[in-house]
């Protein structure tokens, strides 16, 4: 499977713990992006990378939260300090350079639940 | 704040009826228009897209309708079938860069 894939698919967490989401993208992908997804809205942008470089962060990416793409491959979204807010599907989608976010190509998604 | 809506929330097309969802936008620096389709448990997947410069755009059975003067733009379905029945997003984008999304249509193909 060539698309990209998100680790883990579901995620279960008690308030105040922390989180780690993986989205590992389509190999010749440069543009990496997170989005948040709340049932029934649709996809929030939260951050984008490109290669290894992190050019936009949305404000909805309060302090809790940190992404990284150390190598320009795989990316991390780590939230800290969870809050049943934070309950919500987590997206990745990457895209190639030309492309942009017209060709973004979605992962499935890493449900998160709060308790 | 809202720079894309999305209209109807649902929407429920008898197979082979036509399906239409509107969207309108604010900012008119966006510069590109696409369309994604969810299904329950995936993530968005691109329908299809337009440009402001093209007035329509046909792919298939979908076909986006684009009026760059009333800042509004629509999918049609043609010939709806069961399998069509999923979640439906605009989105529009500014410099091939990130995706700013309408809220959904849930549209469901009843026999």
């Amino acid at each position: 499977d060539t698309g990209v894939s998100q680790d883990p698919r579901h995620k279960i967490t008690k308030r105040g713990q922390n989180v780690t989401f993986r989205c590992d993208p389509i190999s010749e992908h440069n543009r990496l992006y997170w989005y948040r997804q709340t049932l029934g809205q649709g996809p929030e942008f939260l951050t984008y990378f490109q290669n290894e470089a992190q050019l936009e962060k949305s404000r909805l990416l309060s302090d809790r939260f940190s992404a990284e793409r150390p190598k320009g491959s795989f990316s991390t979204l780590e939230i800290q300090r969870t809050e049943q807010g934070d309950s919500a599907m987590y997206l990745c989608a990457s895209s190639p350079t030309t492309g942009g976010g017209t060709e973004a190509f979605f992962g499935q998604g890493t449900r998160l639940t709060v308790v | 704040q809202q720079q894309v809506k999305q209209s109807p929330q649902s929407l429920i097309v008898q197979k082979g009826g036509i399906s239409i969802i509107n969207c309108a936008y604010e900012n008119t620096a966006f510069d590109y228009f696409p369309w994604y389709q969810q299904f329950p448990g995936k993530g968005p997947a691109l329908l299809i897209a337009i440009r402001p410069d093209v007035s329509e755009k046909k792919e298939g059975r979908f076909t986006i309708s684009f009026n760059k003067s009333a800042k509004q733009f629509s999918l049609h379905i043609m010939d709806s079938q069961p399998g069509d029945s999923a979640t439906y997003f605009c989105a529009a984008v500014f410099g091939n860069e990130k995706l700013t999304f309408g809220t959904g249509t849930r549209l469901t193909i009843i026999p």
